[in-house]
């Protein structure tokens, strides 16, 4: 089955740094999405990647493929402590969606 | 912005009770889902829902669960005899369609606590 694996599995920086996250997956895909949990909440969906796409922008997400290693990146640029959340890749879609593990990130003032 | 609703917030039940989760899909979604996911583990697919069907279900999803759609807005999840392991996060989700491109959209869950 396709899944996500995510590192580091908690990251913690300070506000105005840049969080990276790094998923991992195991089969092919069609495409790889990056959603956020807050703490007691559902999931938000945050960017969508195609398998024919190397990298995308939403404004500070910028998220990575690279399907020959079967790994992704999210990228938090400028982060604010309204950031802090967990952060899961997700592959599938259709019929169902496969969730790695996330990281956890903290973003302190 | 239209968003999937889910009540209760938290149900505590007793071990063998049956109990219904309850979900309102944005209104021009076709597609269902159910998740779950365990304190501290990650999120696990359920099931899918199309048409007033089934299209997948996960080995999770026995005989004890079930999904319904009783009218044009809400979608359950029944667990007929509780057990001890069905305490939970349990999320539902709808989608445009079944495309592979589209995101699905998450309520903010019921939290299933069983005794």
């Amino acid at each position: 089955s396709q899944q996500g694996e995510e590192d580091p599995q908690a990251l913690s920086i300070q506000e105005g740094e840049n969080a990276t996250m790094n998923c991992s997956y195991k089969t092919s895909i069609n495409n790889l999405q990056w959603y956020r949990q807050n703490s007691g909440r559902g999931l938000v969906h945050l960017i969508l990647i195609r398998s024919n796409e190397r990298e995308k922008h939403s404004g500070r997400l910028r998220v990575t493929l690279d399907t020959s290693k079967k790994s992704s990146s999210l990228l938090i640029t400028a982060s604010r402590a309204a950031d802090t959340a967990s952060y899961f890749c997700a592959t599938g879609g259709g019929n169902k969606l496969t969730f790695g593990t996330g990281t956890q990130l903290k973003v302190e003032l | 912005e239209p968003e999937v609703t889910q009540t209760p917030s938290h149900q505590v039940t007793q071990m063998g009770q049956e109990v219904i989760l309850r979900c309102v899909p944005i209104s021009n979604h076709l597609y269902f889902y159910w998740y779950r996911q365990i304190l501290g583990q990650k999120v696990e697919f359920l099931v899918s829902f199309y048409n007033n069907e089934i299209s997948e279900k996960s080995e999770i999803f026995d005989d004890q669960f079930s999904v319904e759609r009783p009218d044009g807005s809400n979608f359950t999840l029944k667990i007929r005899s509780t057990k001890l392991e069905d305490s939970a996060m349990y999320f539902c989700a709808s989608s445009a369609d079944r495309n592979s491109n589209q995101p699905q959209h998450f309520g903010d869950g019921t939290r299933l606590s069983i005794l």
